[in-house]
């Protein structure tokens, strides 16, 4: 059974400060990984999403790799803000029905 | 509209009570999932559907809950008889997905919160 593990629960960190956030999953046999962010109250806002044949993705001062073979990725969030305050979600999708497995998520608070 | 779109975004009730929740997918898109998010809890999948087969209910957690998806759009996911374990968030999302083809982005709807009192 697949389970996804998020590293740290929450982190706290000073504005501009670089920051990664990581994932682990058990079944490396994944179609595709996709971060997540999720504001109190709100639903999810898709970030970036990893085909299983990808490296990484970037989108402006995010970056998220995937290391398939040992079941890693990491966000990498450059020159962090505090609009960048929400929760993280990673979430594989491993199965042919496309539904997502999720970890609990990082509680990420950046300071002004 | 462009999203996913849910209603109510607030339902409180009573234990014993049904409840209907309501997803819009966005449109064209064939694949829709159903979700729950527990306090404290990860997001935990409910069931989904592609197209008009058959949906996969392997993530109802009881008989109290069943899910339709009328024309291959609008959902309702139906809870029977609610229990206060039943309070969540409920979240759905749709994707292009094709059957037998690469994944695409699942993009959400905002929630109904249900509380059962």
């Amino acid at each position: 059974k697949q389970e996804v593990t998020q590293i740290p629960a929450a982190l706290s960190v000073p504005e501009g400060e670089n920051l990664v956030l990581n994932c682990s999953f058990t079944d490396s046999a994944i179609y595709n990984l996709q971060w997540f962010r999720q504001d109190p109250g709100k639903g999810l806002t898709s970030l970036l999403l990893i085909q299983s044949s990808q490296r990484e993705q970037t989108s402006g001062r995010l970056n998220a790799s995937l290391d398939k073979s040992s079941g890693r990725s990491t966000l990498y969030i450059a020159a962090s803000q505090p609009g960048d305050s929400a929760t993280y979600l990673c979430a594989v999708d491993g199965g042919s029905q496309g539904n997502l497995i999720f970890g609990k998520g990082t509680k990420l608070s950046v300071k002004p | 509209g462009a999203g996913v779109s849910q209603s109510p975004s607030n339902k409180v009730t009573e234990k014993g009570k049904d409840v209907e929740l309501r997803c819009d997918p966005i449109s064209g898109h064939t694949a829709l999932y159903w979700y729950r998010q527990s306090l404290g809890q990860g997001l935990e999948f409910l069931i989904y559907f592609q197209g008009n087969s058959a949906p996969d209910k392997s993530g109802l957690p009881s008989d109290r809950f069943s899910a339709e998806r009328t024309g291959g759009s609008v959902s309702t996911l139906t809870i029977q008889r609610t229990q206060q374990e039943d309070s969540a968030v409920y979240l759905c999302a749709s994707s292009s997905r094709l059957a037998g083809v690469l994944t695409d982005t699942q993009y959400f709807g905002p929630g109904t919160r249900l509380t059962v009192l």
